[in-house]
């Protein structure tokens, strides 16, 4: 079946990385997601990969996956307060011309103290 | 481009009532998803409108339902209310590969 798993709470300091870890069932997933939540807020995609790829950056984030494991993984480097918030990991296969439904992780609640 | 817009933003309703919550899509965005999120449950799928044919559906009760209009904005409805409907609902609307969220109706149900 379909499961996200990811651990619930991160805490760092500000300027060191983040490092949010999410594990995946569906070997078929296609497209796999990273959002963000501030609270009373919907959520905000980050950025995602395809599942042919290893590695994406996008400024301060990294995103890696390691498919045979079915482990992604989001860094943000040099994380600020502002970057306190749940991060929701996602997947999602492609069907047609659109993808399927997101399956969403837990969510990890990242807390950035000074 | 707007963003997807949702309302209203918030709704205390009681049980047993029937409510009715909008979502319009980014322009030119023709699919549209519905999620549930609850501190228990997490994120869950509700259904997906493309073209104003539902073209997936989750697990939920038949109490849960939507439609989709010609410009794209969609309903969802969700009748006889239980104290565990009580959610944030979000909408998405999607093109190939990405989907982007509307601020979600927080809906109370006493």
């Amino acid at each position: 079946g379909e499961d996200v798993e990811q651990s619930l709470f991160l805490s760092v300091r500000e300027g060191d990385s983040s490092v949010i870890n999410c594990t995946y069932t569906d070997s078929s997933s296609t497209y796999l997601y990273w959002y963000k939540q501030e609270p009373g807020a919907g959520l905000q995609l980050l950025t995602y990969i395809f599942s042919n790829m290893d590695m994406k950056q996008d400024q301060r984030l990294t995103v890696l996956l390691n498919k045979k494991d079915k482990h992604l993984s989001l860094r943000i480097a040099d994380t600020q307060t502002g970057d306190s918030a749940i991060y929701f990991c996602a997947e999602s296969t492609f069907r047609g011309k659109n993808t399927d439904k997101l399956i969403f992780g837990t969510g990890t609640r990242l807390q950035v103290f000074p | 481009k707007a963003g997807v817009t949702q309302t209203p933003r918030y709704l205390i309703k009681t049980r047993g009532q029937q409510v009715t919550l909008s979502c319009s899509p980014i322009s030119g965005h023709r699919s549209v998803s519905w999620y549930q999120q609850t501190p228990g449950q997490g994120l869950q799928f509700l259904f997906e409108y493309f073209s104003e044919t539902q073209r997936n559906k989750g697990n939920f009760p038949g109490r849960f339902s939507g439609r989709q209009f010609s410009n794209s904005r969609s309903e969802m409805n969700v009748s006889t209310l239980e104290l565990g409907d009580s959610a944030l609902y979000l909408c998405a609307s999607s093109t190939a590969n990405e989907q982007f969220f509307g601020p979600g109706t927080r809906l109370t149900v006493l």
